[in-house]
C-alpha cells in the first residue's frame, strides 16, 4: 500500500531562517507522482509542485526548492529566507494512477510551519 | 475567473439531519473529488467522479452520497447515517488527458454538528 510520512508535526522558525520540510513515501509503482500543497489558515489547499518519478532534478522556484531522491524515497521541501506569510500547513502527497485514468492522492498528515517576526 | 467554489463556508447541522454541500467548477475539468479533513490529519477520499452520471466510492464513503448530473457540479450530501460528520470538507477537480494533471481544490466547507 502507498504511504506518505511527514514526521515533523510542527516547526517554528524566526523570519529569514531557512526551513526544510521532510516527506518520505512508500510505493511499489515504478511510475508515480509526488505533490506538495500549502494550506493557509483560510483552509484552501494551494498547489505548489508536481514531480514525476522519472525526473529527479531538483527544482527551484523563488524562495522554494524541492529535493527529490528516489534512493531514499524522499521529496523534501525547503523554504529559504522564510516569511510570516509562509505560515501554513504543508502537505506532501503521492498519486496512485489507476488503469481508468483515476488519480488517487495519498496525503501525509501535514507539517504546520509557524514563522514568527 | 476560473476556479472551484464551495458553499457554504460554514454549516451547522443538528443531529439526524441531512445536509448538502455544494461544489462547482468552471475549469472544464472532467474529474471531481470530495475529501474529508480532520484536525491533525491528512485528507481522506470520500467519493470521486470521472464523468457525468458516474461516481465511485472512495475510502470513507459510508454515510455520504453524491450526484453528478452536470460536469460543473458535484454536490455531497452528508446523511444522518454518518456517525461523526463534524469535519472540514474539500472539493477538488482535475482535467483528464494523456498526461497526468493536478487536482485543484476549492476553499472548503466546515461542517459542525450541534
Amino acid at each position: 500500500a502507498q504511504k506518505v510520512t511527514q514526521a515533523q508535526t510542527e516547526i517554528s522558525v524566526v523570519e529569514k531562517e531557512d526551513v526544510t520540510l521532510d516527506c518520505v513515501y512508500e510505493t511499489r509503482d515504478t511510475t508515480y507522482y509526488l505533490f506538495w500543497y500549502k494550506q493557509p489558515p483560510s483552509g484552501e489547499l494551494v498547489f505548489l509542485i508536481r514531480r514525476n518519478s522519472f525526473d529527479e532534478q531538483n527544482e527551484i522556484s523563488g524562495r522554494y526548492s524541492w529535493n527529490f531522491q528516489k534512493s531514499t524515497s524522499s521529496f523534501n521541501f525547503t523554504i529559504t529566507a522564510s516569511q510570516v506569510v509562509d505560515s501554513a500547513v504543508y502537505f506532501c502527497a503521492l498519486s496512485e494512477e489507476g488503469n481508468t485514468g483515476f488519480q488517487k492522492l495519498v496525503f501525509g498528515t501535514g507539517t504546520r510551519l509557524l514563522v514568527s517576526p | 475567473d476560473g476556479g472551484i467554489t464551495q458553499s457554504p463556508k460554514y454549516l451547522f447541522r443538528k443531529e439526524g439531519q441531512n445536509v448538502t454541500l455544494s461544489c462547482e467548477q468552471n475549469l472544464n475539468h472532467d474529474a471531481m473529488y470530495w475529501y474529508r479533513q480532520d484536525p491533525g490529519q491528512g485528507l481522506r477520499l470520500i467519493y470521486y467522479s470521472q464523468i457525468v452520471n458516474d461516481f465511485q466510492k472512495g475510502d470513507i464513503a459510508e454515510g455520504y452520497s453524491v450526484s453528478r448530473e452536470k460536469k460543473e457540479s458535484f454536490p455531497l450530501t452528508v446523511t444522518s447515517a454518518q456517525k461523526n460528520p463534524t469535519a472540514f470538507y474539500l472539493c477538488a477537480s482535475r482535467g483528464l488527458g494523456l498526461a497526468v494533471d493536478t487536482q485543484y481544490f476549492g476553499p472548503g466547507t466546515r461542517l459542525t454538528v450541534l
